[in-house]
C-alpha cells in the first residue's frame, strides 16, 4: 500500500517558470490537502478538495491553482514561479471525522 | 481566530527519561480534534497520537500519551522512556469539525535526546 505519493522529490526551479506537483493516494479518500512548510515553521494549507470536481483555498493561495479530476489525483501547479515560493510542499489525504491526515514524503522545491 | 500555540522552539532530554511538549490551542467551534505529528530530519510526517474534544480519556499510544486539559485548552505531548530516535520535530494540530475538514498547525517543537 503505498499511501500517498508526490513526485518529484525536489526541484530547482528559475523566476518566472512553471511547474505541476504531482500527488497521488490510493487510499480512496475524498479529502486531500497542499501544504507549505517554510524553514523552521509550521505547515500552512495551500488548497483542499473534498471530492472529484470540488476544490477551495486555503490560507496561502496566490501563486498556485489546483485541480481534482479524479479521486486519487490532486496536483499543485505553479505558474510562474517566484522566489518566496521556495519551499517544502507536502500532500495529505484523510477521510472525514477523527482520522489522521496521511501525508505524502514532500517536494522540496527552490526558485533561483 | 483558531490558533495553535508551541512555545517550546526547543527541548533537550536524556536516553529513558520522560518529555512533555506544550501544546494550546484556541478555537470557538466546540467539535474538533488534536493531533501530534513527528517530522524526523528526513522529512516526512509522521501521525502519532489523536484526541478529540469530546473524549473522556486521554489519548495513548505506546510510549506517547496526551494530556488534554480542556478547560485550560491545552493539550501536550508526553513521551515516557526517551529513545535516541525521538529527535525529531514534533508539531501540534488542529481540526474544527465545523469549520471545516483542514489541520491547523503550530510552528513545532525540536526535540533532541541524548545519550
Amino acid at each position: 500500500n503505498a499511501g500517498v505519493t508526490q513526485t518529484p522529490k525536489f526541484r530547482i526551479l528559475k523566476i518566472g517558470q512553471s511547474m505541476t506537483l504531482q500527488c497521488t493516494q490510493d487510499m480512496n479518500h475524498n479529502y486531500m490537502y497542499w501544504y507549505r512548510q517554510d524553514p523552521g515553521m509550521g505547515l500552512k494549507l495551500i488548497y483542499y478538495s473534498v471530492g472529484a470536481g470540488i476544490t477551495d483555498k486555503g490560507e496561502v493561495p496566490n501563486g498556485y491553482n489546483v485541480s481534482r479530476s479524479t479521486t486519487e489525483d490532486f496536483p499543485l501547479r505553479l505558474e510562474l514561479a517566484a522566489p518566496s515560493q521556495t519551499s517544502v510542499y507536502f500532500c495529505a489525504s484523510t477521510e472525514p471525522g477523527d482520522q489522521p491526515q496521511h501525508f505524502g514524503d514532500g517536494t522540496r522545491l527552490s526558485i533561483l | 481566530a483558531q490558533k495553535i500555540t508551541q512555545t517550546q522552539p526547543g527541548m533537550f532530554v536524556q536516553e529513558k527519561e520522560a518529555v512533555t511538549l506544550d501544546c494550546t490551542y484556541d478555537t470557538s467551534d466546540p467539535s474538533y480534534g488534536l493531533f501530534w505529528y513527528k517530522q524526523p530530519s528526513s522529512g516526512e510526517m509522521i501521525f502519532l497520537i489523536y484526541q478529540g474534544s469530546y473524549d473522556q480519556q486521554n489519548a495513548t499510544e505506546g510510549r506517547y500519551s496526551l494530556n488534554f486539559q480542556k478547560a485550560r485548552k491545552s493539550a501536550n505531548l508526553v513521551i515516557s522512556a526517551s529513545q535516541l530516535g525521538d529527535s525529531a520535530m514534533y508539531f501540534c494540530a488542529m481540526r474544527e469539525y465545523q469549520a471545516g475538514t483542514a489541520l491547523i498547525f503550530g510552528k513545532g517543537t525540536t526535540l533532541s535526546v541524548s545519550s
